[in-house]
């Protein structure tokens, strides 16, 4: 089946431990994004991809960074990771053009920072 | 900019009632898509309908129907027939058609289905 799947499922870092997640999707969609869950909170857009542009939100800390080497791989690298930054990682996809087209997410990755 | 409001922090709904989930937007743009997520407790978030700007009838997805009411900006999500495994936090979101292709959540309603 198609899908977007993203390793590993449960992240345990230290404190200043840089810490790579990944993405990968079967759905050649143009469009990867990345976003910061936390606790019952509605998930934080960190940055998409659009094929190889990449677009980072305005807010979003330089302390995370990303790589989408091919359309099927997206990672997200947190340099410093700090206490702050436990939470859900979600990956989605969508098909680009000019539609409105629904994002397929994957099953995220939780991230704990020690 | 776009701007999503769902007002419900949480509801509560009796197994085998109907439930509607309230949803606002705000968007000068004449082009974009309206979605209802669904979140378990597991994390995955999972699309459960869609409605475009420009459709002439609601959306309806099984259990799932989208009451548009496009001069009122109001995307409201109606399940039917309740159901245990309906217990999750739902999100609305917008998208506009343009070639930027941010994805603007609402905050999120919990709801809870009662046996």
């Amino acid at each position: 089946d198609a899908m977007v799947i993203q390793n590993p499922r449960y992240q345990v870092t230290q404190f200043g431990k840089p810490v790579t997640l990944s993405c990968s999707q079967t759905l050649n969609h143009n469009v990867m994004y990345w976003y910061q869950q936390k606790s019952s909170q509605a998930p934080k857009l960190l940055f998409h991809y659009y094929d190889k542009d990449f677009n980072n939100e305005a807010d979003t800390p330089d302390n995370f960074q990303s790589r989408r080497p091919n359309t099927s791989f997206c990672f997200l690298d947190i340099r410093s990771p700090g206490l702050g930054d436990a939470a859900m990682y979600l990956c989605a996809t969508s098909r680009g053009d000019r539609g409105t087209y629904e994002q397929y997410f994957g099953p995220g990755t939780r991230l704990t920072v020690t | 900019a776009q701007k999503i409001t769902q007002t419900q922090p949480g509801m509560f709904v009796q197994e085998k009632e109907a439930v509607t989930l309230d949803c606002t937007y705000d968007t000068s743009d004449p082009s974009y898509g309206l979605f209802w997520y669904k979140q378990p407790s597991s994390g995955e978030m999972i699309f459960l309908i869609y409605q475009g700007s420009y459709d002439q009838q609601n959306a309806t997805e099984g259990r799932y129907s989208l009451n548009f009411q496009k001069a009122r900006k109001s995307a409201n999500l109606v399940i039917s027939a309740s159901q245990l495994g309906d217990s999750a936090m739902y999100f609305c979101a917008m998208k506009n058609s343009g070639g930027y292709q941010k994805v603007t959540f609402g905050t999120g309603t919990k709801l809870q289905v009662i046996p």
